[in-house]
């Protein structure tokens, strides 16, 4: 069974230009969470995603950001018009469809996108 | 809100010495409690977790227990190992499929 999966591992952009992030949940999961992780500094919730639903977007910033889980595909975070201090790790993590029990909310981090903004 | 609350690091141990990261939290409701380690340059892997009152969360050889009564849940290992430098992550959450609240992480170093 895949891990979660993210690309690209590494992504630069200058100023303006926009950030795809991608995320492929494990397999059979079918909730979604972003973080971020500015250097130096613990991991920040951003939105937490089930299928073609935002649950939870209280830790989005109010502009340039947004994201998707469609139907088919990747979970996709998307920021505009990038500036320096958007420079991060952005970390997505996923966890199982059927929450039957506390033993249930363990999250599945993928391994990272490491955006660079010059 | 929730939040938790972990111990500054970077902590420095020589090899085989006894390990105690501390972690406090504050949380609405009934939270889950975990431990997540992130090696150099790469992603967040689960260490341990306890979801009730005195449990016990254990892997490779560390363990924390869920202590409602000091809200805690320090990470603790007997003997440490060069292969555990990382940092380390106490987490919790507090709803089905909720988000993960994280403290600000300790980075360990163990050296020979």
């Amino acid at each position: 069974n895949a891990g979660v999966m993210q690309n690209p591992r590494h992504l630069v952009r200058r100023r303006g230009q926009e950030a795809r992030l991608r995320c492929s949940p494990m397999k059979g999961h079918s909730h979604v969470y972003w973080y971020r992780q500015l250097p130096e500094e613990g991991l920040k919730f951003m939105v937490y995603l089930q299928k073609e639903n935002i649950i939870d977007e209280s830790g989005m910033p109010k502009e340039r950001f947004s994201a998707e889980f469609p139907k088919e595909g990747p979970s996709i975070l998307r920021i505009q018009q990038v500036v320096r201090g958007d420079s991060a790790a952005y970390f997505c993590a996923s966890s199982p469809s059927i929450l039957r029990d506390r033993d249930s909310y363990e999250q599945y981090f993928g391994p990272g996108t490491r955006l660079t903004v010059t | 809100g929730n939040s938790v609350t972990q111990m500054e690091g970077p902590v420095t141990l020589s090899e085989e010495a006894f390990l105690t990261i501390n972690c406090t939290y504050t949380a609405t409701g009934y939270p889950s409690l975990f431990w997540y380690v992130q090696y150099p340059g790469e992603g967040l892997q689960l260490l341990l977790k306890a979801t009730k009152a005195d449990d016990k969360g254990s892997n490779k050889g560390f363990e924390a227990t869920y202590r409602k009564e000091t809200t805690s849940f320090h990470l603790e290992k007997g003997s440490v190992q060069v292969s555990d430098s990382a940092v380390y992550f106490c987490a919790l959450s507090t709803g089905g499929g909720n988000k993960l609240t994280f403290g600000t992480g300790t980075q360990l170093k163990v050296e020979l």
